[in-house]
């Protein structure tokens, strides 16, 4: 079974500095997918950067980069220069592939970052 | 920019009453999911389709739910008979074919439908 680990309840950043948001992960599966979601008080869910499991180097997504350690099996969220907007509820996600025809996301808790001005 | 959409955004219905959760996914789409999240939880994963049929459920996904894809753009959710734990927000996602390459293969959400049971 596919496990997702947020530790960290709830974040505080100073605006425009930066913060890192922690997600280890567990599966069996050599092939995977991990993903980073944001979720703004209004609810939807907002894809901010993917990291294959193959990927060599480590994704990035503007302001938003994944510190990738495969051997420890895990996948933070780094992101840089804070805004007020950043504030949020953010949710790591793993894909498993496999060949029945379904690539479903086994999410985490979640961590709400607030953004201090 | 191609975007999932939903309907209604809330419902409010009475326990035992039958509700149905709209989708449009995104046009070229081929894979279709249910998730649901209740209030200051997780996110959970309910059902996925693909070709026509469902390709894996979750055992929260029991004989109260159902989906269907009524025609070649909208995909919906049944539950038959809602309970007071059913309130919770419903999200549709729909995803590209993944890929083992860097390119985008994310799933896509739509902007979730609130359900609540009273």
């Amino acid at each position: 079974a596919q496990k997702i680990t947020q530790t960290q309840p709830g974040m505080f950043v100073q605006e425009k500095e930066a913060v890192t948001l922690d997600c280890t992960y567990d599966t069996s599966d050599p092939s995977y997918g991990l993903f980073w979601y944001k979720q703004p008080s209004s609810g939807e869910m907002i894809f901010l950067i993917y990291q294959g499991s193959y990927d060599q180097q480590n994704a990035t997504e503007g302001r938003y980069s994944l510190n990738f350690q495969k051997a420890r099996k895990s996948a933070n969220l780094v992101i840089s220069a804070s805004q007020l907007g950043d504030s949020a509820m953010y949710f790591c996600a793993m894909r498993v592939y496999s060949g029945a025809g379904s690539y479903q996301l086994t999410f985490g808790k979640g961590t709400k970052l607030s953004v201090i001005p | 920019e191609p975007e999932v959409t939903q309907t209604p955004s809330h419902q409010v219905t009475q326990m035992g009453q039958e509700v149905i959760l709209r989708c449009v996914p995104i046009s070229n789409h081929l894979y279709f999911y249910w998730y649901r999240q209740i209030l200051g939880q997780k996110v959970e994963f309910l059902v996925s389709f693909y070709n026509n049929e469902i390709s894996e459920k979750s055992e929260i996904f029991d004989d109260q739910f159902s989906v269907e894809r009524p025609d070649g753009s909208n995909f919906t959710l049944k539950i038959r008979s809602t309970k007071l734990e059913d309130s919770a927000m419903y999200f549709c996602a729909s995803s590209a074919r993944p890929t083992r390459d860097r390119g985008r293969s994310e799933q896509y959400f739509g902007p979730g439908t609130r359900l609540t049971v009273t």
